[in-house]
């Protein structure tokens, strides 16, 4: 069965910093990786997703991830936060076999001026 | 296209009466999921459907809980009866799965339900 761990349930970080939020998954076949942001009062929209070739992803508003098969994760990072990036994060997984994602408890981010 | 549409966006209901949440996903899309979004819990998936046939209710709490999607443009998940537990953020979310597994979900904005 799958199931994916997001470490830390908060992150503060000040504006102009990097942003690290870390996803860590298990899946028994190759998995398809996706981190979705949720603004407030609304659902969840793409940031980006893995499913094969190149490792390092990139995504939408300067967000990207990536795959490391050896240490079964997939962090997402930007290398410098605005304002307009709080918001909480999810990481998701689904295996080939189906669409159906299994997401991770969320990381919301604060972003400090 | 409008995107995946929710009504109602937000449903204030006493326990034990019936709740019923509505959806239309984006034309043309394959699958329709059902989501639940509590502080407790997280985002937990309840039901998905393909092509309207059910395919994982496994994620359904209970009895009191059902989905139907009669047609490919709608779908309807209902709370008969209530239960001040069953307080939550309700997402509807589709897809078009080209390639099994791999397409993005859209998701509505979700309904907002309080069981007083």
């Amino acid at each position: 069965a799958q199931s994916v761990t997001q470490l830390g349930s908060h992150v503060s970080v000040s504006e102009g910093a990097l942003v690290l939020l870390r996803c860590n998954y298990s899946s028994s076949v190759p998995p398809y990786l996706f981190w979705y942001v949720q603004y407030p009062n609304q659902g969840l929209q793409l940031l980006l997703k893995y499913t094969t070739g190149a490792t390092l992803v990139k995504g939408i508003n300067g967000f990207e991830a990536e795959f490391k098969k050896s240490e079964t994760s997939f962090h997402l990072t930007k290398p410098s936060a605005h304002m307009s990036d709080a918001a909480e994060y999810f990481c998701a997984v689904t295996e080939a076999a189906g669409n159906k994602l299994t997401f991770g408890g969320g990381t919301r981010v604060l972003v400090k001026p | 296209d409008a995107g995946v549409i929710q009504s109602p966006r937000h449903e204030v209901t006493e326990m034990g009466q019936e709740v019923t949440l509505r959806c239309k996903p984006i034309s043309g899309h394959d699958y329709l999921f059902w989501y639940r979004q509590t502080m407790m819990r997280g985002l937990e998936l309840l039901i998905y459907f393909n092509n309207n046939v059910p395919i994982d209710d496994s994620g359904m709490p209970e009895d009191r809980f059902s989905a139907k999607m009669p047609n490919a443009s709608f779908s309807t998940l209902k709370i008969q009866p209530s239960e001040p537990r069953d307080s939550a953020v309700y997402f509807c979310a589709s897809s078009l799965a080209l390639l099994v597994g791999t397409d993005e979900q859209f998701f509505g904005p979700g309904t907002r339900l309080t069981v007083l």
